[in-house]
């Protein structure tokens, strides 16, 4: 079954605390990203990555940092959470059809 | 990418069929239509898309009008398990990129 596999799917943290979010698909595509769904402001996309080793910054990259060492797995990483970084988080992958396909989602809370 | 013009709300009697307007009055000839939808901040999920002929799948029928500047998400029998946000977005294929959610329409099925 074509899956993407974020984990956690819930986080509660402390600020200045570094935590990673993993992201994983089995569906072999090069396209992934990460973005951030907060009330009243839709989802946005932090990064992007359109191949191994390839990455770029999204609309809100302030404060995160992501890597794409292998082609299945894209990684969020917040070095130093604050407490505006509280929100919902996706991975995604996108085909060659150009639809994308979402994890469930990570609800992280940085008190 | 086209802008979009959804609106907010619409409510539909479970069984019944729910139809799900999109103004899309920018939209060049070489993108398509595609519908997503977001269970309670579940990930979104692709629904259908479409160029400019009808297209049906498991899930719904898309119609696309004849010059192209709307379009109508139709779930033929609508559930309860059927109540989300339904967003419609314009883009090129074949060029995987960000998807840029609007606000959606948010659908309630009611008994």
């Amino acid at each position: 079954e074509a899956q993407v596999t974020q984990n956690p799917r819930y986080l509660i943290t402390v600020t200045g605390k570094k935590l990673t979010v993993t992201c994983s698909q089995n569906m072999n595509h090069e396209y992934m990203s990460w973005y951030r769904q907060d009330p009243g402001l839709g989802l946005r996309q932090i990064y992007y990555s359109m191949n191994v080793e390839v990455t770029d910054k999204g609309d809100v990259p302030e404060g995160y940092k992501v890597s794409r060492k292998e082609k299945r797995n894209f990684p969020l990483i917040l070095e130093s959470p604050s407490p505006n970084q509280t929100s919902l988080y996706f991975c995604a992958t996108t085909d060659q059809f150009n639809i994308q396909y979402f994890g469930a989602g990570t609800r992280l809370s940085v008190l | 990418d086209a802008k979009t013009t959804q609106p907010p709300s619409m409510d539909c009697a479970e069984g019944r069929a729910a139809n799900l307007p999109c103004n899309h009055s920018t939209i060049s000839g070489n993108e398509y239509v595609y519908w997503y939808r977001q269970i309670h901040s579940q990930g979104p999920q692709y629904i259908i898309h479409g160029l400019k002929n009808n297209e049906t799948n498991e899930m719904a029928s898309l119609i696309i009008t004849e010059d192209r500047k709307s379009s109508t998400l139709i779930l033929p029998h609508a559930t309860l398990r059927d109540t989300a946000v339904y967003y419609c977005i314009v883009r090129v294929a074949g060029t995987a990129s960000k998807l840029t959610f609007g606000t959606g329409t948010r659908l309630q099925v009611t008994l």
